[in-house]
């Protein structure tokens, strides 16, 4: 079974802290995606990465980075948390070859932002 | 701009009756449909998809129909149990790479 792991499942952090979320899959998987998932606005994605060292925008990239050093892990950052980013945060990671659809999800991080 | 919805938020179902979730978009250049079920403290979990050069799609105890006329699309769940009480999202992938567009969920509920 594939396995994506998040490194928290609740984090609580101050307003200008930098937060680091950190995710990581077994399954060898080239794409990797992070989103924030907020009562009734769904899944929304703020990066994906195709392969080790890229990366490209989402639909909400602002207030966040993300670094990808190694195939199988994929870190959010927040350079300066702010309370608008209280949030779910979904890891999720897919092999090129899946349809172009199939994303296996982590279990989450809530964050929130004090 | 261009979306994926659901027409309710929420669906009261009668444990062992069928349920249907209902899902509009609006982008014609979407090629590729996904349902999601995602429960109480867990990440979504792929239920079932369907490309679009298909009407229908059946799995275990779910079907999934599209309607590209009306841009429409449906997951059927039959005989609803209490273990289906969960989240349900659609998805859309709109062109070649591999993002996926979601909606905004539905939480369905079973009523024993």
């Amino acid at each position: 079974d594939v396995k994506v792991t998040q490194s928290s499942r609740y984090l609580v952090k101050r307003t200008g802290e930098k937060v680091f979320l950190e995710c990581v899959q077994d399954m060898d998987h080239e794409n990797m995606f992070w989103y924030r998932q907020d009562p009734g606005l769904g899944l929304r994605l703020i990066y994906f990465s195709y392969d080790v060292k890229m990366k490209e925008k989402g639909d909400i990239p602002e207030g966040y980075s993300v670094s990808r050093e190694k195939k199988e892990r994929f870190s959010l950052i927040l350079e300066s948390a702010s309370t608008n980013q209280t949030s779910m945060y979904l890891c999720a990671s897919s092999p090129p070859a899946s349809g172009r659809g199939e994303q296996y999800f982590g279990p989450g991080t809530r964050l929130t932002v004090t | 701009g261009e979306s994926v919805g659901l027409h309710l938020p929420t669906l009261s179902v009668q444990e062992g009756d069928n349920s249907i979730i209902n899902c509009a978009y609006s982008n014609s250049a979407s090629d590729y449909f996904i349902w999601y079920k995602q429960e109480s403290g867990k990440g979504p979990q792929f239920i079932i998809d369907i490309r679009s050069n298909m009407d229908k799609r059946q799995g275990q105890r779910v079907t999934v129909l599209l309607n590209k006329t009306v841009k429409h699309l449906s997951l059927q769940i039959a005989a609803t149990q209490p273990g289906d009480s969960a989240v349900y999202f659609c998805a859309e992938n709109r062109g070649s790479d591999y993002k996926l567009s979601f909606g905004a969920g539905t939480t369905v509920t079973v009523r024993a």
